[in-house]
């Protein structure tokens, strides 16, 4: 399976403890993105890396969550003191720097957080 | 900054065609997507629009005029697998490179009826 792939697939946590998720991008691609999508909602740009740089975090993303991608390949998406409202679908995506424009991002399956 | 507006819910018969409209006003534009994406899984790419027209491929158009900020998706001979949230998605950012981000609308619900 080439795809993108994320891990967990869902996870339950108490309110104020820590989750990890795990992103793991087409090899290929040098871009990462992250995002999150409540019900009814389309999915909200949180941050992506070029590479292992961080380029961009969106205002969305307070001092809890913290993202890494040390080696260029994989990602992880840390939220630290988890709070009712951090409950979403966290999904990773990527893509390549192709020509010509058109470098559509391929999503993962998502990472289901229920924060109780 | 972006904003993104589509219509929340659609239905449509199957096998007739159904138009899905999209309105956007960004600070940048590098790009307009579509997606497809059934509850509970992961948005799928369906069309790319960059430059003004219609772009065909199968059942599915998409049309784009940056001068309107306005795209459209328009699905053919409809099925009932094509039942899903349709999310319109612009990309802001240098055609050369920089800030790849997408930013989506709030998704338009299709739900396809015998």
């Amino acid at each position: 399976d080439t795809g993108v792939s994320q891990d967990p697939r869902h996870k339950i946590t108490k309110r104020g403890q820590n989750v990890t998720f795990r992103c793991d991008p087409i090899s290929e691609h040098n871009r990462l993105y992250w995002y999150r999508q409540t019900l009814g909602q389309g999915p909200e740009f949180l941050t992506y890396f070029q590479n292992e740089a961080q380029l961009e975090k969106s205002r969305l993303l307070s001092d809890r969550f913290s993202a890494e991608r040390p080696k260029g390949s994989f990602s992880t998406l840390e939220i630290q003191r988890t709070e009712q409202g951090d409950s979403a679908m966290y999904l990773c995506a990527s893509s390549s720097t192709g020509t010509g424009g058109r470098t559509e991002a391929f999503f993962g399956q998502g990472t289901r957080l229920t924060v109780v | 900054g972006q904003n993104i507006d589509q219509p929340t819910e659609m239905t449509a018969t199957e096998g007739a065609i159904v138009q899905i409209n999209c309105t956007y006003q960004t600070s940048g534009f590098n790009g307009l997507f579509w997606y497809q994406q059934h509850a509970g899984e992961a948005p799928t790419f369906l069309s790319y629009n960059v430059l003004d027209g219609l772009e065909e491929k199968g059942r599915f158009s998409s049309f784009l005029s940056r001068s309107k900020g306005y795209s459209y998706l328009l699905l053919k001979e409809l099925q009932m697998k094509d039942s899903a949230s349709y999310l319109c998605a612009v990309r802001a950012g240098e055609l050369t490179g920089g800030g790849n981000k997408l930013t989506f609308g709030t998704g338009t619900q299709l739900k396809v009826e015998l």
